[in-house]
């Protein structure tokens, strides 16, 4: 099955960058969502198809998708950012899906 | 609004089987594809299932292909997930989730979960 990547954990300060990496084959050819996930909450959606963002979702989350990598980055890091995130790839509606293993952001 | 409510968790021997339901409102149900995704104790997402808005297409995780059974009444607004063979490494947080949008992939709307323990 499909392998997804992500680091364990990123930490960054308020007001500074977050960038979080998605790595598996052939990336750039799939379909990847970002969710953010509070603890005890049901995840949330941040970014779709790449680098769409839901309505509610502020601009500070932006994704992109090519090579071998997604990155979802968030700019200027709020301490409500504080969150697990997951990346989502599907290579077709009609295939599989799998998660990435998430990512813990902490803002100093 | 668009809500999802899931039901029908609980605790289960091994080997047993449990039937997990998500009834939505606040949309067109059958216009949209759903999936189930599950979440271990202190572990991340993991995807389960997928089905397309007229049942015509449905997708397991190898991990649960052949013991559990996902299916939909669009007259009745529900989907429904027949787990069956279970074992511990089945004990998560269910949760139903729906696109976005028809186009997408997305899983923008949650329900808030239910949780299923297999335990002797």
């Amino acid at each position: 099955s499909y392998v997804v990547t992500q680091p364990p954990s990123v930490s960054v300060a308020p007001g500074q960058t977050a960038r979080i990496s998605c790595g598996g084959e052939n990336m750039g050819s799939k379909r990847v969502h970002w969710y953010q996930q509070h603890p005890g909450q049901a995840p949330a959606l941040v970014i779709y198809d790449d680098s769409d963002r839901p309505s509610g979702i502020p601009e500070r989350f932006s994704g992109s998708n090519s090579g071998d990598t997604a990155t979802l980055t968030i700019s200027r890091v709020e301490a409500g950012d504080e969150a697990d995130y997951y990346c989502q790839v599907w290579e077709s509606s009609s295939d599989p899906s799998v998660f990435g293993t998430g990512t813990k952001v902490s803002v100093l | 609004e668009v809500q999802l409510v899931e039901s029908g968790g609980g605790l289960v021997k091994p080997g047993g089987s449990l039937r997990l339901s998500c009834t939505a409102s606040g949309f067109t149900f059958s216009a949209y594809a759903f999936n189930w995704v599950r979440q271990a104790p202190g572990k991340g997402l993991e995807w389960v299932s997928f089905i397309s808005s007229s049942s015509s297409y449905i997708s397991y995780a190898d991990s649960v292909r052949g013991r559990f059974t996902l299916s939909r009444d669009n007259a009745k607004d529900s989907l429904y997930l027949q787990m069956n063979s279970l074992s511990a490494e089945d004990t998560a947080v269910y949760y139903c989730a729906r696109p976005v949008a028809d186009y997408s992939t997305g899983l923008a709307y949650w329900g808030p979960g239910t949780l299923v323990t297999v335990s002797s």
